[in-house]
Formats: C-alpha cells, structure tokens, sequence
C-alpha cells in the first residue's frame, strides 16, 4: 500500500515563532501532494495545492505568506505556519497523489499544532 | 461550485442496530467522483469507498452498503449492525474528473457513537 506520514505529529509553540510540518510520501512518488486544516469538530478544508518543482497552488481566503509550502521533492512536501497564533492552533492533515490523473489520495496520519 | 452537505452532524446508535449516514451534494460537472472516509479517533482519515458518476450501482463491503442515486443526488452509507469499532466521525466527499482539477470538496462529517 501507499504510505504518507507526516511529522511532527503534534507541535505546541509560543506564538509568535514558526513551525514546520513534514509531508512524506513513504513508498511512492508524488506529483501532487495537498495541504488541509481541520479545527476541532469541523471538516477538512483545503488550504493548498503543491506540485512537485512548482509553487503551491493556495486556495481563497489563505495566506500565501503565513502558510508557506515547498514541495521540493517527489517524497516530500513541508509546510511551515510562520509567526504562529493561538487562531492557527489546528490539525494539519496532508494527502499525496502519485500522478495528476489519479485519483486516489492517500492521507497522512495528520499534524496537531497547538499555539500557546 | 460544489458541495456536500451531510444534514446530520451527531448519530448515537446502540450496538447492533444499522445506521444510515446522508450525503447530498451538489457539481454542475457531468463527471465525478464520490467518496467516504472514516476519521476513528486517532485523527487518520481512512478510505473507505469512490464511486464514479456513471456508475450508479450499489455496493455492499461486508456490513458496509452504499446507495448511490444520481437523481436526487445522494450518496447514503448504510452500516448493518453496527460495532462500537464503527465510532468515528464519517466524511462523504466529492471531486470532479477533469485531470488538473481534482481537488476533494467534503461534508461537515457525520460523528457516530456506537454504545455498547
């Protein structure tokens, strides 16, 4: 099977510093890989897009400069929360793709920010 | 634009009983797909089942069923007698076919208790 994982698996940081999430996709390679947010009792929302070698495609309404996304290898995407807020406290989910056409996405287990 | 609306936020059930989970959604694109993911509590979202939206079959996985029905645009997940294994928070899902643009829209998520 395809496996993504991501670390850390949980961060708590003071507000005010930065963060950096790992998307690694473990025994395949990603064209796509995809970027979510989840707050407590809510649904995935979608926050970016990021292609290999390519900038990140950023959905409307989120900061292209406060959620900065590299995805500078087939095996691995980082998102990094800069200058974090309490407001950015979440659970960061990422999914990978192993071509543009396929469909299937598979998710990683999922990062839990916590911004004091 | 699309859409998911899962009408029912909180479903509690006593063990044994069947459940049925609703999906409405609503594309203007002609192709697509449908999903359902299960999110137990460990936060890891698992796939569960993608329909095409010109298959209208319905599809049974053990105690899992799906009821696929273009005409009123819905997507139901039935579980028959139900575990206390099945708590989890249930997202249906859907993406469009048109390779580039196939990013995943979900529901509000369906959280199911299983008492025993």
């Amino acid at each position: 099977g395809a496996v993504v994982s991501q670390h850390p698996s949980w961060v708590i940081c003071k507000s005010g510093t930065s963060v950096k999430i790992e998307c690694r996709s473990l025994d395949f390679q990603a064209t796509t890989m995809f970027w979510y947010r989840q707050f407590p009792k809510q649904s995935l929302m979608l926050m970016a897009t990021s292609n290999e070698g390519s900038k990140a495609t950023y959905e409307q309404g989120v900061e292209k400069d406060k959620f900065l996304i590299n995805h500078a290898s087939l095996t691995l995407s980082t998102l990094t929360v800069t200058s974090a807020h309490p407001e950015d406290s979440s659970f960061y989910i990422c999914s990978a793709r192993r071509q543009p056409g396929r469909w299937r996405e598979f998710f990683g287990p999922g990062t839990r920010l916590t911004v004091l | 634009a699309q859409k998911v609306t899962q009408a029912q936020t909180e479903i509690s059930v006593v063990e044994k009983e069947d459940v049925t989970l609703d999906c409405v959604y609503e594309t203007r694109d002609t192709t697509y797909y449908l999903f359902w993911y299960k999110q137990p509590p460990s936060g890891e979202l698992v796939f569960l089942i993608r329909r095409n939206s010109f298959d209208e079959q319905n599809e049974i996985s053990g105690r899992y069923s799906w009821n696929f029905q273009k005409s009123t645009s819905s997507f139901n997940f039935t579980i028959t007698a139900s575990q206390v294994v099945d708590s989890a928070v249930y997202f249906c899902a859907l993406s469009p076919i048109i390779q580039g643009a196939q990013k995943l829209v979900f529901g509000q998520g369906t959280r199911l208790t299983i008492n025993p």
